[in-house]
């Protein structure tokens, strides 16, 4: 089955600068790559996407590459906010199988 | 978006007893929906899928007869957790996707999650 793995585990950067969370992924089956934000006791929410047939996506101070080659996907946030604090987590699937593997989550400080 | 409800959103139990969770799609139809279980601190686990009308299928060392599920309707999931026990205490959260959304349209959508604490 598909092992998704992302790092780092913890990431503390200063408010305004940029933060990156990479991971990467062992099926080569795999074609949609979400990212969600999970803050303490909520549900996971989908901050952006990205399908295989695609080597980038952005949305305002989000985004999202991919490097189907290396299997790996990174997630890029500029100008961080305080509100920007939370757990993420990176995860995959393939088209005809909708379950989900995500990655064991980066907990992103914004140090104000 | 879709929306996917979960209820209850806290309960708490004690040791040998079951609890019943649903999982429900509002505005949406689903033929398919997921369990997950997250332990503090921790990733998403999936636990098993809910097939419509059909059974569960669980995941690796996920006991099916400990976590039952129910998938009756096609807005509707249900998980047991039977003879429930302390290690079961988690946050338990269910999704799905819209069908009708396209074959192109990915995106799954997480009920809230139920917390579960058992004594």
């Amino acid at each position: 089955g598909e092992n998704v793995e992302q790092h780092p585990s913890t990431l503390s950067v200063q408010e305004g600068d940029s933060a990156v969370i990479k991971c990467t992924y062992s099926d080569s089956a795999s074609n949609y790559f979400p990212w969600y934000k999970q803050e303490l006791g909520k549900r996971p929410q989908l901050i952006i996407d990205i399908r295989s047939n695609v080597g980038e996506k952005k949305d305002q101070r989000i985004a999202v590459t991919l490097n189907k080659t290396a299997k790996h996907f990174s997630l890029h946030i500029t100008e961080t906010q305080p509100e920007d604090s939370a757990v993420y987590f990176c995860a995959a699937s393939s088209f005809g199988n909708e379950k989900l593997t995500f990655g064991t989550g980066t907990r992103l400080t914004i140090i104000p | 978006g879709a929306v996917v409800s979960q209820h209850p959103s806290r309960v708490i139990c004690k040791s040998g007893t079951s609890v019943k969770i649903e999982c429900r799609s509002l505005d949406f139809q689903a033929t398919t929906m997921f369990w997950y279980r997250q332990f503090p601190k921790q990733s998403l686990m999936l636990m098993a899928t809910s097939n419509e009308g059909s059974k569960a299928t669980y995941e690796q060392g996920v006991e099916k007869d400990k976590f039952l599920i129910n998938h009756a309707s096609l807005t509707l999931s249900t998980l047991t957790v039977t003879s429930a026990h302390p290690e079961d205490s988690s946050f338990y959260i269910c999704s799905a996707r819209d069908p009708s959304s396209g074959i192109w349209t990915y995106e799954q959508y997480f009920g809230p999650g139920t917390r579960l604490t058992v004594t």
